[in-house]
């Protein structure tokens, strides 16, 4: 079984700043894929970026990048030049490379982007 | 391109009593999935179809819960008595089958049920 984790249930940031929101997940899996989702006020969940666990280097997304430590299982999201539209719950998912391939999320942390 | 599209938005019903959720999925993606998301946690996963195949139904509490997605496009989840702790965002999302995986998923509004 896949279980996702983050420590973090709410953070707060001023804006223009830089934050880094944490996620481990525990699998038995070699070849998975990792997500960050952001779910505004409004509750329409987007994605904001995937990473491939066979791929050593990073992903970015403009001001978001990760810190993929497959080793110790870690991901973690750091959003850079935080802007008020950033406020929102985000969520750190697994998803298997075989078989079905649907989501299995952590509980979210409340991210605040103070102006 | 039109999302997802959910209805209703919201319902409230009282335990015991019946509710149906609509899904449309964006047009073109075969695989469709409802998810749960209970107050305070990440979405749940319920049931995945592809086309008009279950994929994996194997957290759907099959007692009281059902679902179809008739002709793979459109989809409905029906909760048949409801209990108190069925209170939650009924979330539909969507994707293309992707070689390989990792495939994006297009979530919709969610239907948010409130069981009295």
């Amino acid at each position: 079984a896949q279980t996702v984790t983050q420590s973090q249930p709410e953070m707060s940031v001023q804006e223009a700043e830089t934050v880094t929101l944490s996620c481990t997940y525990d699998t038995s899996e070699n070849n998975y894929y990792l997500f960050w989702y952001k779910q505004p006020p409004s509750r329409q969940m987007i994605l904001v970026i995937r990473q491939e666990a066979y791929k050593q280097q990073n992903a970015t997304e403009n001001r978001f990048s990760v810190n993929f430590q497959k080793a110790a299982k870690s991901f973690s999201l750091k959003i850079s030049d935080s802007q008020l539209g950033d406020t929102a719950m985000y969520f750190c998912a697994f998803m298997k490379r075989s078989g079905a391939n649907n989501l299995f999320f952590g509980t979210g942390t409340r991210l605040t982007v103070i102006p | 391109e039109a999302g997802v599209a959910q209805s209703p938005r919201y319902k409230i019903i009282e335990k015991r009593q019946s509710v149906a959720f609509w899904c449309n999925p964006i047009s073109g993606h075969a695989t469709l999935y409802w998810y749960q998301q209970i107050l305070g946690q990440g979405p749940k996963l319920l049931i995945q179809f592809q086309n008009n195949g279950v994929v994996d139904d194997s957290q759907l509490p099959k007692d009281r819960f059902s679902a179809e997605r008739l002709k793979g496009v459109d989809s409905t989840l029906k909760i048949q008595p409801a209990k108190l702790e069925d209170s939650a965002v009924y979330l539909c999302a969507s994707s293309f089958i992707r070689t390989g995986g990792g495939n994006e998923q297009f979530f919709g509004p969610g239907t948010r049920l409130t069981v009295l």
